[in-house]
């Protein structure tokens, strides 16, 4: 596997349910990246992860929990999810996250598209 | 508040003919600008981006942008599009206050055979 893999690449839940979305980054990057995609709406950044530490987490509701074990894996965990949730959700990974006038580019995942019913 | 707009949802062009995608944005100071593209079932790719130096940058596939300080705007061109061109565009800012990508609405590319 090369790049940034998601799993799912599609998932339907309901709103009782918890479910996982899995990211994985095969470049050896410090930084990951969750994002929410709504349809017609400019991307969301949830949360970054700078060597497994979470640095930021825009005002992020509770029934999202990230997990990054190591620097190499994501994890997005759902439950108690409402409809409004339901999107495409992208994991990036970057060398490292900016900082003092340096962006590193972003490597995208394929997404998971996320069905709330 | 920091924002970025992409005024066109939608663009057709014909194959071969001229492209130029529209991206302003809303930053006191000189932002670190961005275009990304996503293909179908894909993640979003780099194109190109502007940090400083000469306005007008080359990016992968053929593709250039302009950034313009008078009009706060960095518009991205490519003089032959393919159909392989299309896809959705989207142009992001990097803002050195709270080191976040301010990203537009995107605009999807239609390219008529």
């Amino acid at each position: 596997e090369t790049g940034v893999t998601q799993t799912p690449r599609h998932l339907v839940m309901g709103m009782t349910n918890k479910k996982s979305l899995k990211c994985e980054q095969h470049l050896g990057h410090n930084a990951m990246y969750w994002y929410k995609q709504s349809a017609k709406k400019p991307l969301e950044l949830m949360f970054v992860y700078n060597f497994k530490e979470q640095t930021e987490n825009n005002s992020v509701p509770s029934r999202f929990s990230p997990e990054c074990p190591n620097s190499s894996h994501l994890f997005l965990h759902l439950h108690t999810l409402q409809p409004e949730d339901s999107a495409l959700y992208l994991c990036a990974s970057s060398q490292d996250p900016p900082a003092g006038g340096r962006w590193d580019e972003q490597f995208f995942g394929p997404g998971t598209r996320l069905t709330v019913l | 508040a920091q924002s970025v707009t992409q005024p066109d949802i939608h663009i057709t062009v014909s194959e071969g003919a001229s492209l130029e995608l529209r991206c302003n944005y809303s930053y006191g100071a000189t932002p670190y600008l961005f275009w990304y593209v996503q293909s179908p079932g894909q993640g979003l790719q780099l194109l190109l981006k502007y940090f400083s130096g000469d306005t007008l940058v080359q990016g992968i596939k053929g593709f250039e942008a302009e950034f313009k300080r008078s009009q706060s705007s960095f518009n991205l061109r490519k003089p032959s599009v393919h159909w392989s061109d299309a896809a959705e565009y989207f142009c992001a800012v990097g803002l050195d206050s709270n080191y976040q990508l301010i990203w537009g609405a995107g605009t999807k590319l239609i390219i008529k055979p």
